[in-house]
């Protein structure tokens, strides 16, 4: 079945970076784009990024733009969310989705999620 | 003002219909925009419900209920999300989004509590 686990979340301090990763399985990686979705404690969603399904486009946020980047590697089935800059306001639980298209129609199915604390 | 908007609680109660409503900001117009719907429990991830757009352009999510219907209400520049025939199981968090500005954008998200 359709397998999504997210890694590397933890505590940083305000400023330093993290590296998210979600293993995929269970489908076909390349052929789809890949979301990154995070929910701050007790809050709402908040979509992050889209990397298309071979690499060829991706959308950010408006505010993790310039801070973050999505990125995939199709020979391992991994999706990743590079975090530069990490602010407080970053804390949530990240997610990442699967699209049922290739360039990004909708997040799909999810993870269980990462969570990321921004603290010092 | 957000994109979005969706009322922060609703209450029902069993067997009855509950619509939650999501509207567009002021120069969206609901007509050009799909609409997808999410339900969040606690503790877990969003569970994709359906997406509308018009009757002819709808997708209900693998393995939901019928009872779990969208609609548009143009006069409001809103979209609905009805349930009918509500069971204890409803109760959770309900999210709509849409594409926007090369964005997803989640509304702010209405508690359903079924009592």
């Amino acid at each position: 079945q359709v397998q999504l686990v997210e890694s590397g979340g933890g505590v940083v301090q305000p400023g330093r970076s993290l590296r998210l990763s979600c293993a995929a399985s269970g489908f076909t990686f390349s052929n789809y784009a890949m979301h990154w979705v995070r929910q701050a404690p007790g809050k709402g969603l908040e979509w992050v990024a889209l990397k298309s399904y071979d690499g060829s486009s991706e959308y950010y946020g408006d505010s993790v733009k310039g801070r973050f980047t999505i990125s995939r590697d199709n020979s391992k089935s991994t999706l990743y969310l590079q975090m530069n800059s990490l602010r407080p306001e970053d804390t949530a639980v990240y997610y990442c989705a699967r699209d049922p298209s290739p360039f990004g129609e909708f997040p799909f199915g999810w993870g269980q999620g990462t969570l990321v604390t921004v603290s010092s | 003002q957000a994109v979005l908007t969706q009322p922060s609680s609703l209450s029902a109660s069993p067997g009855a219909s509950a619509s939650l409503t999501c509207t567009l900001r002021s120069g969206i117009n609901v007509g050009t925009y799909r609409i997808y719907w999410y339900q969040q429990k606690p503790g877990s991830p969003p569970h994709y419900l359906l997406r509308y757009n018009s009757d002819s352009d709808k997708q209900q999510g693998s393995g939901v209920p019928s009872r779990f219907s969208g609609s548009k209400d143009a006069s409001a520049n809103a979209g609905i999300l009805l349930i009918s025939g509500l069971q204890s199981e409803d109760e959770a968090d309900y999210y709509c989004m849409i594409w926007h500005s090369s964005a997803w954008v989640f509304g702010g998200g209405t508690k359903l509590t079924v009592l």
